[in-house]
């Protein structure tokens, strides 16, 4: 059973650039999340998913970031403009219904020059 | 208040000895936790939930669950070098929707 995939593994990127991460959840299940992680913050959640139908984006720290989810095997998360303090490691998880555990991609290490 | 809390570290602890990782949660209503351990530069890997009050214990690994404290914690027996990792609590919040992670503690396992 292939795990939750990610794409790119690296990004560098100037300033002012579009940043598209891509994300394949593991087949079958339902929810779909996306953890930004940095030092100082730690693991933060910025938005999840229920079978594609965006549930929670309260953690998306602006108007910049963007996220959706087309179709139950495939996620974007959209940085546009991207700035240096976007630079982090960004995860994505997947998980089935109910109290099952969050399984992680190995994700994005994401730097903004 | 933070939802979930952990101390930072590094605990350092020597090789064969138990190392002890705490928690604490603010919402009363949460019934499933995870630990997850994550190696410097890798995605975070489960290694222990708990859903019940008391202990859970797999292979070094115990878990230790007291709802009426908001409480979780977990020991690792006989520490390897190779235990040295971040540990990372995480609860469930809102129902079984958001699952919001601690800081993290970094443990250190010295020979």
């Amino acid at each position: 059973d292939a795990g939750v995939i990610q794409s790119p593994r690296h990004e560098v990127t100037e300033m002012g650039q579009e940043v598209t991460l891509r994300c394949k959840p593991i087949s079958g299940h339902d929810y779909l999340f996306w953890y930004r992680q940095t030092m100082m913050r730690g693991l933060e959640l910025l938005i999840y998913f229920n079978n594609n139908v965006p549930i929670d984006d309260s953690g998306m720290p602006e108007d910049r970031f963007s996220a959706k989810m087309p179709n139950a095997s495939f996620s974007t998360l959209k940085i546009q403009p991207s700035e240096p303090r976007d630079s982090a490691v960004y995860f994505c998880a997947s998980r089935r219904q109910g109290d099952s555990p969050l399984h992680f991609g190995n994700g994005t290490r994401l730097t903004v020059t | 208040q933070k939802e979930v809390e952990q101390n930072s570290g590094p605990l350092s602890v020597p090789e064969g000895a138990i190392a002890s990782l705490n928690c604490t949660y603010s919402d009363r209503g949460s019934q499933s936790f995870f630990w997850y351990r994550q190696y410097s530069g890798k995605s975070p890997e489960l290694i222990m939930s708990i859903y019940s009050n008391g202990d859970k214990e797999d292979g070094r690994f115990t878990a230790q669950l007291n709802k009426a404290s908001q409480y979780v914690s977990l020991l690792i027996r006989d520490s390897q070098p190779s235990d040295s990792a971040t540990y990372l609590c995480a609860v469930f919040s809102g129902g079984y929707n958001k699952l919001i992670f601690g800081a993290g503690t970094r443990l250190a396992v010295h020979p």
